[in-house]
């Protein structure tokens, strides 16, 4: 089993619509919670990032962490063309800066 | 704004050849990583490097990988020789510190290796 497990499938959605991704994980070691994103031909880039369970809200971004159930979740709200790219869910523990990637999910917005 | 810096960004080599990359972090960047990421996956740590010291190569295919960050600045990761399935993404990543509770990673825009 996987550290870190993302359903790689991409994902249409109309523009307006909510996007909703997750991941779940394994290692109870985890702490630090973070979602990246990658366009085309580029680096990941953070996007989220959280530390303790709950919901952080970063404009249309709303990520949430529940260690209890070791899932942890992106919505993207009023969805644009321009948030078409592959969103990576990405974790680390204490005292180490190593991060565990998941698979990344490909999202398409149509205008 | 300041940006980590890779090159090449494309790379063709036949298999059993010597292939290098370079990587020049964010200026004051005390931690360097190198990731690999095939097509379809997650990005997977193959070395980090605080200063010029190795912190953790555990997932590095010391066979055939080389990494070394000389001064504490710069970087090259070498294959040799390149095999078939060394065909990914080599990201290169760096930190300000090694403190992983404010200590955002900024990844270079990735060298694509293509093996034949």
């Amino acid at each position: 089993q996987k550290e870190v497990e993302q359903d790689p499938g991409p994902l249409s959605v109309p523009e307006g619509a909510i996007v909703s991704l997750n991941c779940t994980y394994s290692n109870s070691a985890f702490q630090y919670f973070m979602w990246y994103r990658q366009y085309s031909r580029k680096g990941p880039e953070l996007l989220m990032y959280t530390y303790s369970s709950g919901n952080k809200e970063d404009g249309r971004f709303t990520a949430q962490v529940d260690k209890s159930s070791k899932y942890i979740s992106l919505f993207i709200r009023d969805s644009q063309p321009s948030d078409s790219a592959t969103y990576l869910c990405a974790m680390s523990g204490w005292g180490n800066n190593r991060l565990a990637f998941g698979k990344g999910n490909q999202v398409v917005v149509i205008p | 704004e300041a940006e980590v810096a890779q090159s090449p960004r494309y790379k063709i080599t036949e298999k059993s050849q010597a292939v290098a990359f370079w990587c020049d972090p964010i200026s004051g960047h005390a931690t360097l990583y190198w990731y690999r990421q095939i097509l379809g996956q997650g990005p997977e740590l193959l070395v980090q490097f605080q200063d010029e010291s190795v912190v953790d190569d555990s997932q590095l295919p010391k066979d055939r990988f080389s990494a070394e960050r000389l001064k504490g600045v710069d970087s090259t990761l070498k294959i040799q020789p390149a095999e078939l399935g060394d065909s990914a993404m080599y990201l290169c990543a760096s930190s300000l510190k090694r403190d992983p509770v404010e200590d955002e990673q900024f990844f270079g825009p990735g060298t694509r290796l293509t093996v034949l």
